[in-house]
């Protein structure tokens, strides 16, 4: 069990670049979050996914896209990156049976 | 916005000492969760308080939930050098729709 697993673990990008980080979990849970990380500002939520098939948005949603056309997989997309997106990256799967989400390593982007 | 909110924001104590971190929230809640963080690394879920507890405890770890307050405390007794961590408190909201609000987090670091 690999758990939840992100790729990459660190990428820098030039103001205007798009990338899209990948997520993916072999627990075969329904939920599924990305949440970016500042310092001194906690854990902010993105985008999320209660399912296949289905996403919405988050606390902080603009600037990014998200799709979740496979249930292990969550993708979290920057179209024109912006130095205001340099943070730390965190996707969380959730098994809502238990109330717990499980998280991913991060990945860590810097926009210069 | 932060939904809840550590107090201390950090904390340093000796090894064996307890430690205690508060979290403060503003909205009704299903439950509230303690996650802890070591540098670098993703989110660790520790333990879940539902709000008709008071009361819960996981080996070293306390916790105790006060809806009239609003708040719940986190005390790790007979701390070690590997709690060293930050510690964010996250809260369910009633209505919220199975995400988690996260709080600023507490960074305690245990001397030998």
């Amino acid at each position: 069990n690999a758990g939840v697993t992100q790729t990459p673990k660190f990428r820098v990008l030039k103001t205007g670049q798009s990338m899209t980080l990948l997520c993916a979990q072999d627990m075969n849970h329904e939920y599924m979050y990305w949440y970016r990380q500042d310092p001194g500002m906690g854990l902010r939520l993105i985008h999320y996914s209660v399912g296949e098939g289905t996403t919405a948005k988050g606390e902080v949603p603009d600037g990014y896209n998200v799709s979740r056309l496979k249930k292990q997989n969550f993708l979290l997309g920057l179209e024109s990156a912006a130095p205001s997106q340099t943070s730390v990256y965190f996707c969380a799967s959730a098994d809502w049976s238990t109330d717990t989400q499980y998280f991913g390593p991060g990945t860590r982007l810097t926009v210069l | 916005s932060q939904q809840g909110e550590e107090d201390p924001q950090a904390l340093s104590i000796q090894e064996g000492e307890n430690a205690t971190m508060n979290c403060s929230y503003k909205t009704s809640i299903n439950n509230l969760q303690w996650y802890r963080q070591n540098s670098g690394r993703g989110l660790v879920h520790l333990i879940l308080i539902r709000s008709n507890e008071r009361e819960k405890h996981s080996g070293r770890l306390r916790v105790t939930l006060d809806t009239s307050k609003k708040s719940s405390s986190l005390l790790i007794t007979a701390s070690r050098a590997a709690d060293t961590a930050s510690y964010f408190c996250a809260t369910d909201r009633t209505g919220g729709g199975n995400k988690l609000t996260f709080g600023t987090g507490t960074q305690l670091k245990v001397e030998l």
